[in-house]
């Protein structure tokens, strides 16, 4: 069990670019969260995988992001023609979850920066 | 919708003194509850965890009980260290889906 791991760990962009980032979460977990958490607040949720599909997306995801698990095993998020506002710490985290309240596992998060 | 709230802080402590970092929440249905901690240039890390009114989370020398008639989950702990600076942060699961909705956060700070 490694962990869950985010790539990369820091990215700088301008205003306008496109970025994507990777998660691979715990080896078999079914379940997958992205979260996003800006300087003195708590995560928010963003979006959830049960295996490939897509159940669940945070009115905060705007058009111009998308997720994806194509595999039902590592996750990509793209965020398209960016804005300052992006700037943030995102999260993922992944739970073998059979039942309400299982342990999510976060990983480290990739920390955006517009300029 | 649901929400938790924390404490402000920062909250800065002597080693040994106790620590309650209050926690208060509001959900429809029947909510599990969370505290997480993120230690200095880590992630998040699960600490402690109850799923229903009156159980009791502990962990690390650190406790928390599920009061349903005060809508909280209080954090304490009677002796703290140096080792626990860190940001905690309460939670609550609702769904099916089981996401978090998170607090703030508090900033604590052990001197030695």
């Amino acid at each position: 069990d490694t962990g869950v791991s985010q790539n990369p760990r820091h990215k700088i962009t301008k205003r306008g670019q496109n970025v994507t980032f990777r998660c691979d979460p715990i080896s078999e977990h079914n379940r997958l969260y992205w979260y996003r958490q800006t300087l003195g607040q708590g995560p928010e949720f963003l979006t959830y995988f049960q295996n490939e599909a897509q159940l669940e997306k945070s009115r905060l995801l705007s058009d111009r992001f998308s997720a994806e698990r194509p595999k039902g095993s590592f996750s990509t998020l793209e965020i398209q023609r960016t804005e300052q506002g992006d700037s943030a710490m995102y999260l993922c985290a992944s739970s073998d979850a059979q039942f309400q309240a299982d342990t999510q596992y976060f990983g480290p998060g990739t920390r955006l920066t517009v300029l | 919708g649901d929400s938790v709230t924390q404490m402000e802080g920062p909250v800065t402590l002597s080693e040994e003194a106790f620590l309650t970092i209050n926690c208060t929440y509001t959900a429809t249905g029947y909510p599990s509850l969370f505290w997480y901690v993120q230690y200095p240039g880590e992630g998040l890390q699960l600490l402690l965890k109850a799923t229903k009114a009156d159980d009791k989370g502990s962990n690390k020398g650190f406790e928390a009980t599920y009061r349903k008639e005060t809508t909280s989950f209080h954090l304490e702990k009677g002796s703290v260290q140096v080792s626990d600076s860190a940001v905690y942060f309460c939670a609550l699961d609702t769904g099916a889906n089981s996401k978090l909705t998170f607090g703030k956060g508090i900033t604590l700070s052990v001197r030695p």
